[in-house]
């Protein structure tokens, strides 16, 4: 079966200081993968996506940046975080045809900047 | 653009009662809709998807309908259990966007006590 790993679960950093949020899935081969925030009071914003190794799409501009290193492993960065960077992130795969297949959500980063 | 409504924004209700949560989308050009339940500090679980050509879904004591040309979705719940306390998101994958892309509703907030 597969199954979507992020970590951290919880994380607090400096305003100014680097970012990096790791997610992998497990259990199948070329997903498409997701990167979505949830701020408070907001609802969930697509904030990258990548249909395969390299090549990523970006929903909004802002002071993030993704990679995909490998085939299931997907990366969100940030070289100096902002206080509006704090959230709920959430990381997410589908695959096959988007048109009907679900797409499953790890269980989240909470990110709070000081 | 896509913009994804949820009525209520919160419900709380005693144990036993049936219940239907509110959904709806301005633009029927959508691939599928999802519901989702989200726990407290939790990721997303994907509970339903309904096809664009389909009506509905059933898993247990969920329904979920689909009226495309009207926008609108319901999210039917049985005979609520204390454990169905959670919030409630609903998704459309938009045909006019890359990847299908999901836009997300703000969720109702459901509590059901004892």
């Amino acid at each position: 079966s597969q199954t979507i790993h992020q970590w951290p679960a919880t994380l607090v950093q400096p305003v100014g200081s680097p970012l990096s949020l790791e997610c992998t899935v497990e259990g199948t081969s070329n997903p498409n993968l997701y990167w979505y925030r949830q701020a408070a009071g907001r609802g969930l914003q697509l904030l990258f996506y990548s249909v395969g190794i390299g090549q990523i799409s970006s929903e909004v501009p802002q002071n993030l940046s993704a990679s995909r290193p490998q085939d299931r492993q997907f990366i969100l960065s940030s070289k100096k975080l902002l206080l509006s960077d704090s959230g709920f992130y959430l990381c997410a795969w589908s695959t096959g045809s988007y048109s009907n297949q679900p797409q499953h959500f790890g269980d989240g980063t909470r990110l709070s900047i000081l | 653009k896509q913009e994804v409504t949820q009525i209520p924004a919160a419900l709380s209700v005693p144990e036993g009662e049936n219940l239907v949560l509110n959904c709806s989308f301005t633009d029927s050009a959508i691939y599928n809709l999802q519901w989702f339940r989200q726990d407290p500090g939790k990721g997303l679980t994907s509970l339903l998807l309904i096809q664009s050509s389909q009506r509905e879904q059933t898993s247990g004591r969920l329904n979920a309908s689909l009226d495309k040309s009207s926008g609108r979705s319901t999210l039917y719940i049985a005979a609520s259990q204390p454990g169905d306390s959670a919030t409630y998101l609903c998704a459309v994958s938009d045909r006019g966007s890359t990847l299908g892309r999901l836009y997300f509703g703000r969720g109702t907030q459901l509590t059901v006590w004892p």
